[in-house]
């Protein structure tokens, strides 16, 4: 079984700013994946950024990036040179193989001109 | 754009009535998911279906069932609807062969019981 807590509800940043948005979890898996998905006020749900946990390298994606702590089964999210599209639900994510994903109950991040 | 489809986007229906939901996965993709997101229980996953069969269920109701068709394209089928089942449900799809890899979602249907 696998859980997922994010501890901060809401969040705000300056835009341009940088912001971390935390998220810790607990799995008996051995080989998994960690995920942050993006849901703007459209509910689309989007990819933000993958990490494999057997990978020690922080992935980064243009403007985001994480801190994979295996140890502390910690996995936040750096959100730099903050923008107003960045304004959406995000959430933490994890998974095992090819089958589902155990979502956090995700964070509201606001970006303010 | 996911690429993944779902239809209807919006769908209000009274209580103890039927509806279905209907996705297409992204092209080559063979894994079907199927989450509901509701304000109170978040985004929970329903089950999944990998080339046709049910490979693994979750938190779903037995009035809800659901099938993947020989085009690969997913049905998820509410019965006997309450007013808690009102929510987003979203269908994803993920490429086939590659553990670990990323889940598409599509728009989601945002279904209203009333």
């Amino acid at each position: 079984a696998q859980t997922v807590t994010q501890s901060q509800p809401e969040m705000s940043v300056q835009e341009a700013e940088t912001v971390t948005l935390s998220c810790t979890y607990d799995t008996s898996e051995s080989n998994y994946y960690l995920f942050w998905y993006k849901q703007p006020p459209s509910r689309q749900m989007i990819l933000v950024i993958r990490q494999e946990a057997y990978k020690q390298q922080n992935a980064t994606e243009n403007r985001f990036s994480v801190n994979f702590q295996k140890a502390a089964k910690s996995f936040s999210l750096k959100i730099s040179d903050s923008q107003l599209g960045d304004t959406a639900m995000y959430f933490c994510a994890s998974g095992a193989g090819s089958y589902q994903l155990t979502f956090g109950k995700g964070t509201k991040l606001s970006v303010i001109p | 754009d996911s690429g993944v489809t779902q239809t209807p986007k919006h769908l209000i229906t009274a209580t103890g009535q039927r509806v279905t939901l209907r996705c297409s996965p992204r092209s080559g993709d063979l894994s079907v998911y199927w989450y509901q997101q509701s304000l109170d229980q978040g985004l929970q996953f329903l089950i999944q279906y990998y080339n046709g069969e049910e490979r693994a269920k979750g938190n779903i109701l037995e009035r809800f069932s659901a099938q993947q068709f020989p085009d690969l394209h997913s049905e998820l089928n509410l019965s006997s609807l309450e007013l808690g089942d009102s929510a987003l449900y979203f269908c994803a799809s993920s490429a086939p062969g590659q553990g670990g890899g990323p889940q598409y979602f599509g728009p989601g249907t945002r279904l209203t019981v009333t």
